[in-house]
């Protein structure tokens, strides 16, 4: 299997910062790589696929980055409501495998 | 509008079952792949199970291989996940969600969940 490894798992930040996620896989694949955005007791929201492919409607100032086995999520300039819990995945092969969570939260 | 909603969940005993339904409207249901993935209480998301349309293509988790089952119904617009011999550790929100086999099979919709609680 796949493992997926997000860090930070948690980071403080005000609004109007520039934030960057890194997710890591355990071997190299194609850009079968997602992020999806999760808000407390609601259902997980895909923000870009492939990689760096934005999802329709959502912001520009998200942005995905990377290939092979290191990824990164950018927040250009963070908006109140992007403070949420970010996972990466990855769709190369099966079982499907997330990262295990990075918390956004307010500083 | 695009819509996936999942119904099926509630309390069983442990070594019981449980069906979950999830029914979509808005999109060619036969165009796309369905997945069940899964999240604990307080953890990360867990991907169950995958189905074609017409469940020619099936793939599980080795979590619930040998006790779900993904099943499809095209005419419905339907998915299922027939889970047995349930265990603690399967307590958690079920999730259905719309797999684009085009886009890299990222699942770019989802249902609002279902809670699923196995405890005596």
């Amino acid at each position: 299997d796949i493992q997926m490894t997000q860090s930070p798992s948690s980071l403080s930040a005000s609004v109007g910062d520039r934030v960057t996620i890194t997710c890591r896989a355990s071997q190299n694949f194609n850009n079968y790589l997602n992020w999806y955005q999760q808000k407390p007791g609601r259902a997980p929201k895909l923000l870009i696929s492939g990689a760096s492919t934005l999802d329709s409607g959502v912001p520009s100032r998200f942005s995905g980055s990377g290939s092979g086995t290191d990824f990164i999520l950018t927040i250009s300039s963070l908006q109140p409501e992007d403070f949420a819990t970010y996972f990466c995945q990855q769709s190369y092969s099966t079982p499907w495998t997330f990262g295990q969570g990075t918390k956004v939260e307010i500083k | 509008q695009v819509q996936l909603v999942e119904s099926g969940g509630g309390l069983v005993k442990p070594g019981g079952s449980l069906r979950l339904s999830c029914a979509t409207s808005g999109f060619t249901f036969s165009d796309y792949y369905m997945s069940w993935i899964r999240q604990a209480p307080g953890k990360g998301l867990e991907w169950v199970s995958y189905a074609s349309s017409g469940s020619r293509h099936i793939r599980y988790a080795d979590s619930v291989k040998g006790r779900f089952t993904i099943s499809t119904d095209n005419a419905k617009n339907s998915v299922y996940l027939q889970m047995n011999s349930l265990r603690a550790d399967d307590t958690a929100v079920y999730y259905c969600a719309r797999e684009d086999y085009r886009r890299g099979s990222c699942m770019d919709v989802w249902g609002q969940g279902t809670t699923v609680i196995v405890s005596s």
